[in-house]
């Protein structure tokens, strides 16, 4: 089943605690993505990467750290997660020269 | 810069009323447009499409059609169903460059009640 999977789904943490989110697709998508989804704000982009090896900032990147290390995967990092950082966030992955996104089924972060 | 602005939430039907949210656009050059819902608990999922003017995308009943002139894509649906409550998104498509960025509306709440 084509797929993109977060892991974990829910997490709390305290502020300054590093932390990964991982993100995996199985479609061989080039281009994937990490979007914060916050009330009364819709969806923002915070890092992209159109293959392996080649990441972007988005529009909110600040306090965040993106890898593309294999096709597959595009962890998100916190190196420091401050408590302005809970939110519920979003992986996603399209194929090149196609506008469609697929999205992940989200990880919802609270930092104490 | 892009922007999508949708109506506001929430939004309560009964079963079998007709669907209307509306979704308008600011953005360069010939975005493509879209609308994404997500269900409790669930990721976003594409629900249609258009990709330019006067296009209608269509899927499970709901419809949407691409007008340039009043840069609107408003989603409609002629009888919905509980299992349509979630929330609606409407979103645009950058083609400018190789990111592709989507940029979202706020989104509505949908409930649908028997």
């Amino acid at each position: 089943e084509a797929q993109v999977t977060q892991n974990p789904r829910y997490l709390i943490t305290v502020t300054g605690k590093k932390l990964t989110v991982t993100c995996s697709q199985n479609m061989n998508h080039e281009y994937m993505s990490w979007y914060r989804q916050d009330p009364g704000l819709g969806l923002r982009q915070i890092y992209y990467s159109m293959n392996v090896e080649v990441t972007d900032k988005g529009d909110v990147p600040e306090g965040y750290k993106v890898s593309r290390k294999e096709k597959r995967n595009f962890p998100l990092i916190l190196e420091s997660p401050s408590p302005n950082q809970t939110s519920l966030y979003f992986c996603a992955s399209r194929r090149g020269g196609q506008e469609a996104q697929y999205f992940g089924p989200g990880t919802r972060l609270l930092v104490l | 810069g892009n922007s999508v602005t949708q109506m506001e939430g929430p939004v309560t039907l009964s079963e079998e009323a007709f669907l209307t949210i509306n979704c308008t656009y600011t953005a360069t050059g010939y975005p493509s447009l879209f609308w994404y819902v997500q269900y409790p608990g669930e990721g976003l999922q594409l629900l249609l499409k258009a990709t330019k003017a006067d296009d209608k995308g269509s899927n499970k009943g709901f419809e949407a059609t691409y007008r340039k002139e009043t840069t609107s894509f408003h989603l409609e649906k002629g009888s919905v169903q509980v299992s349509d409550s979630a929330v609606y998104f409407c979103a645009l498509s950058d083609r400018g460059g190789s990111n592709y960025k989507l940029t979202f509306g706020k989104g509505t709440l949908l409930t649908v009640n028997p």
